[in-house]
């Protein structure tokens, strides 16, 4: 079975500039979730999607942060205008079943990195 | 807020001995807890996961002990290998919405 893929892989922006991650999920998982994972730091909950619509976005920066699963399978999350603190990296993850826990399978991230 | 931490940010052991990692949560309605293992450079990988109607899980290596009155679990590793270097993130959800919280996590250095 094919993981979670992401695009790109590493990223470098000046601060106010926009930039857009990838996302597309394990064949069949109904949902996926956007982290935020800071050096040193735990993953952090951006934004999750139970197929095309929003389950959770409370910690989405939603000035600047947008996310969109149009489709109901691939993902797109963009920041614009980007600041310094956005310097992370970008993980996606996907599960099969929502409301029922199950583990999450990630993507190895895009590093993004802010000048 | 909820928290979920971990006990120690590094933890060294010899190879061949076994490991434990601690964690503890804040969020006594938490009823699904999950463990991580993360090379550099890479994603989460998952290891184990438990319910909060068990206590103990066993997988390839790996025991999860869930301790709810004290609200701790731990990761054990058996015959910890020099490719069990990593750092392991622990995570909990509550509600049924797969909702993760992440601890800081430990770095775990095999040493030959």
């Amino acid at each position: 079975e094919a993981g979670v893929a992401q695009s790109p892989r590493y990223k470098i922006i000046e601060k106010r500039q926009s930039v857009a991650f990838w996302c597309n999920p394990i064949s069949g998982h109904a949902t996926l979730y956007w982290y935020q994972q800071i050096l040193g730091q735990g993953p952090k909950l951006l934004i999750q999607f139970q197929n095309n619509g929003v389950v959770d976005d409370s910690q989405l920066p939603k000035d600047r942060f947008s996310a969109e699963r149009l489709k109901g399978v691939d993902s797109t999350l963009k920041i614009q205008p980007a600041k310094l603190e956005d310097s992370a990296v970008y993980l996606c993850a996907s599960s099969s079943l929502l409301g029922s826990n199950q583990p999450q399978h990630f993507g190895d991230g895009t590093r993004l990195s802010i000048l | 807020g909820e928290s979920v931490g971990l006990h120690l940010p590094t933890l060294s052991v010899q190879e061949g001995d076994n490991s434990i990692i601690n964690c503890a949560y804040s969020n006594s309605a938490s009823d699904y807890f999950i463990w991580y293992k993360q090379e550099s450079g890479k994603g989460p990988q998952f290891i184990i996961d438990i319910r909060s109607n068990m206590d103990k899980r066993q997988g390839q290596r790996v025991t999860v002990l869930l301790n709810k009155t004290v609200k701790h679990l731990s990761l054990q590793i058996a015959a910890t290998q020099p490719g069990d270097s990593a750092v392991y993130f622990c995570a909990a959800s509550s509600g049924g919405y797969n909702k993760l919280i992440f601890g800081a996590g430990t770095r775990l250095a095999v040493h030959p």
